[in-house]
């Protein structure tokens, strides 16, 4: 059973940049895992925000970006608003078959 | 829009099974795989399987397989899951995601959740 692995927490303060990455027990993630990230604010569903690494949805507001850093993926918050304040699970495509991230919890603070 | 409302919330008792709906509109039926995703109150994602409305094709996770049954309804646009023999570990929200053409199946648009809580 591969496991996703993300960051369980990090705080980052009104207009600052933070990075979250998600890593794979399985070695390097690349493209062909097809990374998407995903928003979730307590009591709703998660919202789409980045798929294949880097395209934004149509809603997804321009300070989030998707990248391969390193070993990882990355999504990261720049100029962040007390909304982005969220639980963000990232998601990898083995084989068809796709594993969620461990999640981070964003505290804007 | 994409829309995709879900039924209401149910409660089990162990050993039983539970179908939940998923209702579509905005798009067209058959053009997108469609996604069941769980989340125990208070943890991560997990994802169970996966339906192509458009031929009834499934691809369920190994955890699940043999205990959950994924179906659609063209003629409603509705999309159902159907999971037994609970236990209460399955209590959980169930969301049925998708929405998109690409390879592999993306989770574009959500479902509200459909909370299930299974008493021994």
């Amino acid at each position: 059973q591969t496991v996703v692995a993300q960051e369980p927490s990090l705080t980052v303060s009104p207009g600052g940049t933070v990075t979250l990455t998600c890593a794979s027990s399985a070695g390097r993630v690349t493209s062909v895992n097809s990374p998407s990230w995903f928003q979730q604010k307590p009591g709703q569903a998660p919202r789409a925000l980045i798929y294949s690494t880097n395209n934004r949805h149509s809603w997804t507001p321009a300070r989030f970006s998707g990248s391969l850093v390193g070993d990882n993926a990355a999504l990261t918050l720049s100029g962040v608003l007390a909304d982005d304040e969220a639980e963000y699970f990232c998601l990898l495509y083995y084989s068809g078959t796709p594993v969620f991230g461990t999640g981070t919890a964003v505290t804007v603070l | 829009q994409v829309r995709l409302e879900q039924s209401g919330a149910e409660l089990r008792r162990s050993g039983a099974s539970v179908k939940l709906s998923c209702k579509t509109s905005g798009y067209t039926f058959t053009s997108y795989n469609m996604h069941w995703v769980r989340q125990v109150p208070g943890q991560g994602l997990e994802w169970m399987g996966f339906i192509n409305p458009r031929f009834g094709g499934t691809f369920y996770a190994e955890k699940f397989q043999g205990r959950v049954t994924m179906t659609r309804d063209t003629s409603t646009s509705t999309l159902y899951m159907e999971l037994a023999s609970l236990t209460s570990e399955d209590t959980a929200v169930y969301y049925c995601a998708g929405g998109s053409d690409r390879h592999p199946p993306g989770f574009d648009y959500w479902g509200q959740g459909t909370l299930v809580t299974v008493s021994s």
